[in-house]
């Protein structure tokens, strides 16, 4: 059974960091492309990050470059996001979600885990 | 990259179908044929129903279907149902390996 768990998430003052983790398990890690869509409260989805097979390529949303960093650990079955100077525009939850195999979309979610930013 | 744009609300009685519209630009919906749809109930995490414009994954009733026209996917629902109402996200491939989302659509079932 796929599976990915997100884990990470908490209260954070502005400014500070935080570095998420998604562990999965019941596929072949190495084999798909993996993402994080982050969902503010009460608003819609919003793609972040997109990270290829051996994490040798990423793509971020335009106005989060430079701030967060995706990268995956295929040893451990794990990604992650690390996210510095954190705004209060940041707080969400935040979602791993597995690449449908050699495709764009996104078959499997986590439950997501909810940054805060806030003093 | 600018958000795909969905109506705010749809609502239709049950056995009814419904249409949601997603619009880009010819930059994402337009350019490619990797549109996806979600659905969302409360509280939990987005589900696949749609992917590459028309596929519909395994598990998914056939009761979902995708199209496209130009800059403009859509995902229609036929015989609605109590369980169908939730939030729907289109979403499209975007040049640059980017991603773009549409705001969502909240479905209501009278």
């Amino acid at each position: 059974e796929v599976q990915l768990v997100e884990s990470g998430g908490g209260l954070v003052q502005p400014g500070g960091s935080l570095r998420l983790s998604c562990a999965a398990s019941g596929f072949t890690f190495s084999g798909h492309w993996m993402t994080w869509v982050r969902q503010a409260p009460g608003k819609g989805l919003e793609w972040v990050a997109t990270i290829k097979l051996d994490g040798s390529q990423t793509f971020y949303v335009d106005s989060l470059k430079g701030r967060f960093t995706i990268s995956r650990d295929n040893a451990k079955n794990s990604l992650y996001l690390q996210m510095n100077s954190l705004r209060g525009e940041d707080t969400a939850v935040y979602y791993c979600a597995r690449h449908l195999l050699g495709q764009r979309s996104f078959d499997y979610w986590g439950q997501g885990t909810l940054v805060t930013v806030s003093s | 990259q600018s958000a795909l744009t969905q109506p705010a609300s749809v609502s239709g009685s049950p056995g009814q179908s419904i249409t949601i519209s997603c619009t880009g630009t010819t930059s994402d919906v337009g350019g490619y044929d990797f549109v996806s749809w979600y659905q969302q109930h409360p509280g939990k995490a987005p589900k696949l129903i749609i992917n590459d414009v028309i596929q519909r994954p395994s598990g998914v009733s056939n009761r979902f279907s995708g199209s496209k026209s130009g800059n403009t996917a859509s995902l229609t629902i036929s015989g609605l149902q109590a369980e169908d109402e939730a939030d729907y996200y289109c979403s499209s491939y975007s040049s640059g390996d980017t991603a773009v989302f549409g705001g969502g659509t909240k479905l209501t079932v009278l």
